[in-house]
């Protein structure tokens, strides 16, 4: 059964300090990992989808990382607009449903 | 403008009173789910569809029921709702081949008395 979870829970960041949000994951085969982010009473809008451990892409202050095990959101130099809960989701080979993990509730505080 | 858009976006409604929850998209995806998002366990997948007449169960479809008769549309359909089904329902589509990324609705909130 593919599982994901993410850590910390929550995280509140002094503006333009620099932190990371995990994402392990056990899945049987992985087709993609996303990220998303969330505001409050909004739906998840996409951030990232990464396809292969040591595949990395870039959005803005965010930088997302992949390993055989776990994903990494990189914030640089957040500012507090980046507040948001920031979700992964796995999708595995063998079907068409995905996984979420139950998120990373950010603040950046000016 | 690409969206997905459900209806209504508040419900309160009392326990086994029929109900359905539209959801549109106007992205001519091929691929529908819907999710429900509660505190503390996050989204969790209800049904998907991939084409047209085709559906399938996700991780907690019990209660539920979906129907896909055209491309654009997937109401979510709770025939007898129960307290238990509160939560927060969000819509989500995209092209179906490949690990592409889905777009979701603004979310339903409903509330089962």
């Amino acid at each position: 059964e593919d599982q994901v979870t993410q850590s910390p829970e929550a995280l509140r960041l002094q503006e333009g300090e620099s932190s990371s949000l995990n994402c392990s994951y056990t899945v049987s085969g992985l087709r993609g990992l996303f990220w998303y982010r969330q505001d409050p009473g909004k739906g998840p809008e996409f951030l990232f989808t990464l396809y292969s451990a040591g595949e990395e892409k870039e959005k803005e202050r965010l930088k997302a990382t992949l390993t055989k095990k776990e994903s990494f959101l990189h914030i640089t130099a957040p500012k507090p607009e980046d507040s948001a809960t920031y979700l992964c989701a796995v999708q595995d080979n063998y079907g068409q449903n995905f996984v979420f993990g139950p998120g990373t509730r950010l603040s950046v505080l000016p | 403008e690409a969206q997905v858009t459900q209806n209504p976006r508040y419900l309160i409604t009392v326990t086994g009173k029929k109900l359905t929850v539209t959801c549109s998209q106007n992205m001519n995806h091929e691929y529908m789910s819907w999710y429900r998002q509660d505190p503390g366990l996050g989204l969790r997948q209800i049904y998907y569809s991939m084409n047209v007449e085709v559906t399938d169960k996700g991780d907690v479809p019990e209660g539920y029921k979906v129907s896909r008769k055209e491309k654009r549309n997937f109401p979510l359909i709770l025939e007898s709702p129960s307290p238990n089904q509160t939560s927060l329902y969000f819509c989500a589509s995209s092209l179906v081949q490949g690990p592409y990324e889905q777009y979701f609705g603004p979310g339903t909130r409903l509330t089962v008395t």
